[in-house]
């Protein structure tokens, strides 16, 4: 139990469906981060929050959608993937952006059809 | 371009033949290092933090070296449990996590 908790755990979609991932951390922390991991890649930093901005959008699709309505809770929305997005899609908070390390959730497996 | 390399790929031991993990890096300036031990299908866990060259941390079987240009991580007879990925990330200053690729170690009983 690392205080992130990531839902759902498996997630198969189509392309033309609209889901999202759940992030919820019960650190006290006050950065959010969705890192997504593909096969023999390196994990890829997508979207950073820092007290509920988003203060990094490192060139992401648009069919990837951040929200984070509090600094407790994280959301990605998803709609019109790809078959390529296919991928482990983790989340991970820390004290601070400039500080720490990041602690990450169990992930979410997104598969696209 | 901050940069980080790990070797080898892939590494298959067996039980108790001790072993020793690297993690190169090339960063402007350095905030910090990161180990982290990754399970298949699930979420890195959190192994070290290193903050300057000569710096030494231990957990169990397990001890992280640091150098100005790379780290290791020192695996001393391991169990089969010690199975997994282990990912090296590097904090730059002004600039987010740079992971490297991870070195996925098999220990065989």
């Amino acid at each position: 139990e690392t205080g992130v908790t990531q839902t759902p755990r498996h997630l198969v979609m189509g392309m033309t469906n609209k889901k999202s991932l759940k992030c919820e951390q019960h650190l006290g922390h006050n950065a959010m981060y969705w890192y997504k991991q593909s096969a023999k890649k390196p994990l890829e930093l997508m979207f950073v929050y820092s007290l509920e901005e988003r203060v990094e959008n490192n060139s992401v699709p648009s069919r990837f959608s951040p929200e984070c309505p509090n600094s407790s809770h994280l959301f990605l929305h998803l709609h019109t993937l790809q078959p390529e997005d296919s991928a482990l899609y983790l989340c991970a908070s820390s004290q601070g952006t400039a500080t720490g390390e990041l602690f990450f959730g169990e992930g979410s497996r997104l598969t696209v059809l | 371009e901050d940069q980080v390399t790990q070797s080898p790929e892939a590494l298959r031991l067996q039980e108790g033949e001790s072993s020793s993990l690297n993690c190169s890096y090339t960063v402007s300036g350095l905030r910090g290092l990161f180990w982290y031990r990754q399970d298949p299908g699930k979420g890195p866990e959190f192994l070290f933090t290193l903050y300057s060259a000569g710096e030494e941390k231990e957990k169990e079987r397990l001890k992280a070296t640091l150098t100005k240009k790379e780290s290791f991580l020192h695996i001393t007879a391991p169990k089969p449990e010690d199975s997994a990925t282990y990912l090296c990330a590097v904090d730059p200053y002004g600039q987010n996590f740079v992971f490297g690729p991870g070195t996925r170690l098999s220990v065989l009983p």
